[in-house]
């Protein structure tokens, strides 16, 4: 069982990339989420999707934009990423009703 | 707004030593569930602990127990018989439910805790 699996591992981007962050996940959990976490912050809600074609903003969403066609995707976009967006950012996901999130890997992004 | 905050960004415990770590909360709500996540240097974020607030009981799982105090709105982390193996950043965690069906989910900054041997 794989669980949430983040595409790629890590990234260095020249300021005013677009780039995509992906994001799966193979246990059928109808929520999913985007966080960042940054030093003494911990982690901080981008956006979310409480089931497919649904997707919501958290508290830092400028920037960002996400999309959510099936259950076990849930990508993340940066249009033009921006040297503040550096951070590890992290997926997770959790079933309806149950309340525990499980976490991807998370990905590490440099914006230079 | 819900809050959730642990007042201690580092602590050290001896190696089989128990160790507790402090986490508070505020809400207005009654229902809601309650986590501890840990997150070792690989980055993983690993679920430790988890307290459904209708529960009474405080949850224990192994050397990991909770101390909830739902009126105090308070969520302590007890690790007993310290292992080097704890060494990580453990983060407080609250998830809220809504009639909407939208679940919200507020971590605190963290604490890092250091193992000795």
């Amino acid at each position: 069982i794989a669980g949430i699996t983040q595409a790629p591992t890590s990234q260095i981007l020249a300021a005013g990339r677009r780039m995509t962050l992906r994001c799966t996940q193979d246990m059928r959990h109808n929520a999913m989420y985007w966080y960042r976490q940054d030093l003494g912050l911990g982690l901080r809600l981008i956006h979310y999707s409480n089931t497919a074609g649904t997707t919501g903003k958290g508290e830092v969403p400028d920037g960002y934009s996400v999309s959510r066609a099936n259950t076990d995707d849930f990508p993340l976009t940066l249009a033009s990423a921006v040297p503040s967006q550096t951070s590890v950012y992290f997926c997770a996901s959790s079933p309806g009703g149950g309340g525990t999130q499980y976490f991807g890997p998370g990905t590490r992004l440099t914006v230079l | 707004a819900q809050t959730v905050t642990q007042s201690q960004p580092e602590m050290s415990v001896q190696e089989a030593e128990t160790v507790t770590l402090s986490c508070t909360y505020d809400t207005s709500e009654s229902d809601y569930y309650l986590f501890w996540y840990k997150q070792p240097p690989s980055r993983q974020m690993i679920l430790v602990i988890r307290q459904e607030a209708y529960k009474q009981q405080n949850a224990t799982e192994n050397r990991f127990s909770v101390n909830f105090q739902k009126a105090a709105k308070s969520f302590s982390l007890k690790i007993s018989d310290s292992q080097l193996g704890d060494a990580a950043m453990y983060f407080c965690a609250y998830r809220s439910t809504t009639t909407s069906g939208t679940y919200k989910y507020i971590f605190g900054t963290g604490t890092r805790l250091k193992v000795l041997a």
